[in-house]
């Protein structure tokens, strides 16, 4: 079945430390995108990506950095740069860069917490 | 900037009963796409359904349907016949028309967490 991997599930990160948080997916979606997802609040869009080797910056995108080297893959980088990066991450993609009308699809999530 | 509000942050239904989540938004476009997506405690999001803004007819998909007023920018989703699944947290959420308008991002609201009593 088609659809869209996020690993890992938990992630924890030292003090000065970068860590990469991997998104996949089989859909041969166009777009992709990373949000945060603090509690109770929605999902907040860090960075975006229409196309290969291009991507955009969201609402909250300091401290985070990414990467769109292969149609299948958007790796999200929290960077030490990120003071509060405790939060859930949504990777997600949708079909074509140019219809609004295309659902984005999500991952499971990684949630990750400061050591 | 586009904004999505939900004013509910908690509701509650009988299982079987019908319930309502509200959602409002502020945009200045006449093309945009609107979504309500369900996030259980897996936190996995689910897309419930959608609706155009060009067209009149309120969508629907099995047990939910909206109620799309868009003078009123209000886009609210009933539940029929409640289930025990449904418990979750939903997201309503805005889409510009464009998507290389802000790269088609999904603008979301809070959140209304629902409880559904057996």
């Amino acid at each position: 079945d088609g659809g869209i991997t996020q690993s890992p599930k938990y992630l924890f990160r030292k003090e000065g430390q970068n860590v990469t948080l991997s998104c996949e997916q089989n859909l041969n979606h166009d777009a992709m995108y990373w949000y945060r997802q603090d509690p109770g609040q929605g999902l907040r869009l860090i960075y975006y990506s229409q196309i290969v080797n291009d991507f955009q910056k969201g609402d909250i995108a300091e401290g985070y950095s990414v990467s769109r080297e292969k149609k299948e893959s958007f790796p999200l980088t929290v960077t030490s740069a990120q003071k509060n990066p405790t939060a859930f991450y949504l990777c997600a993609s949708s079909k074509d860069r140019l219809d609004s009308n295309q659902p984005q699809h999500f991952g499971d999530g990684t949630r990750l917490s400061i050591l | 900037a586009q904004t999505v509000t939900q004013s509910q942050p908690e509701m509650s239904v009988q299982e079987a009963e019908t319930v309502t989540l509200s959602c409002t938004y502020d945009t200045s476009e006449s093309d945009y796409y609107l979504f309500w997506y369900k996030q259980p405690p897996s936190r996995q999001m689910i897309l419930v359904i959608r609706q155009e803004a060009y067209k009149q007819q309120n969508a629907t998909e099995n047990r939910f349907s909206v109620n799309f007023q868009k003078a009123a920018k209000s886009f609210s989703l009933k539940i029929s016949d409640s289930q025990l699944g449904d418990a979750a947290m939903y997201f309503c959420a805005y889409r510009a028309g464009h998507a290389y308008n802000q790269g088609g991002k999904l603008i979301f609201g809070q959140g209304t967490e629902l409880s559904v009593k057996p």
